[in-house]
């Protein structure tokens, strides 16, 4: 069936850049999102793309797709204390990824 | 003016009761969907309903019965309770049925432990 596979922790200063990465086995995903949980809260939707582009830059967010290799990332500039939460990877809406755990450091 | 509501959000209960969770939408969406986000975090598709019709039902006990009294509702009753039920349970809804552009809003999520 259709899966979506990120890793679970990332550890990044304050201020440095992060990258989140996530693969999907489903080469019919047409739609890919990026979601952010924060601690005792919902999904809140970050940023998505259409799978006909290869780039996304929504201010401090770039989302990169590599089609070929369903591989999508999730990059953050400047990345603050506010920033910490869990990084969901979704495709096509309902297959969601175990979340990347982003803890920012001073 | 909140767009996704979830009563309860904390539920403490004992094995073997039945328990509802009540989900609430204000957005005019057509479909809504039930979670299921376990300890380490996974998140889970278990129902979605679209004009209060059934359109996905993904390997679910059969303990578990959603309903949708309207399109703006969609409550999860869950029959003999067991203790790998404990998870947090998130409605969530959007306007289209299918992969799109629309997104989908999140409740706050309903914290189920069972004892």
């Amino acid at each position: 069936g259709e899966d979506v596979e990120q890793s679970l922790f990332l550890s990044v200063r304050e201020g440095d850049s992060s990258v989140i990465n996530c693969t999907y086995t489903d080469s019919s995903s047409t739609y890919l999102y990026w979601y952010k949980q924060e601690p005792g809260a919902g999904l809140q939707l970050l940023t998505y793309i259409f799978s006909n582009m290869d780039m996304k830059q929504d201010q401090r967010l770039t989302v990169l797709l590599n089609k070929k290799d369903k591989h999508l990332s999730l990059r953050i500039a400047d990345t603050q204390t506010g920033d910490s939460a869990i990084y969901f990877c979704a495709a096509n809406k309902l297959i969601f990824g175990a979340g990347t755990r982003l803890a920012v450091h001073p | 003016d909140t767009a996704v509501s979830q009563t309860p959000k904390y539920l403490v209960t004992q094995m073997g009761n039945d328990k509802s969770i009540k989900c609430e939408q204000n957005l005019g969406h057509d479909t809504m969907y039930w979670y299921k986000q376990d300890s380490k975090k996974f998140l889970k598709i278990m129902f979605s309903y679209n004009n209060k019709e059934l359109i996905i039902n993904e390997t679910v006990p059969n303990r578990f019965s959603p309903k949708s009294p309207d399109k703006a509702h969609l409550n999860l009753h869950i029959n003999s309770l067991e203790l790998g039920d404990s998870a947090v349970y998130f409605c969530a809804s959007s306007q289209e049925e299918g992969p799109g552009t629309d997104t989908q809003y999140f409740g706050p999520g309903t914290r189920l432990t069972v004892l």
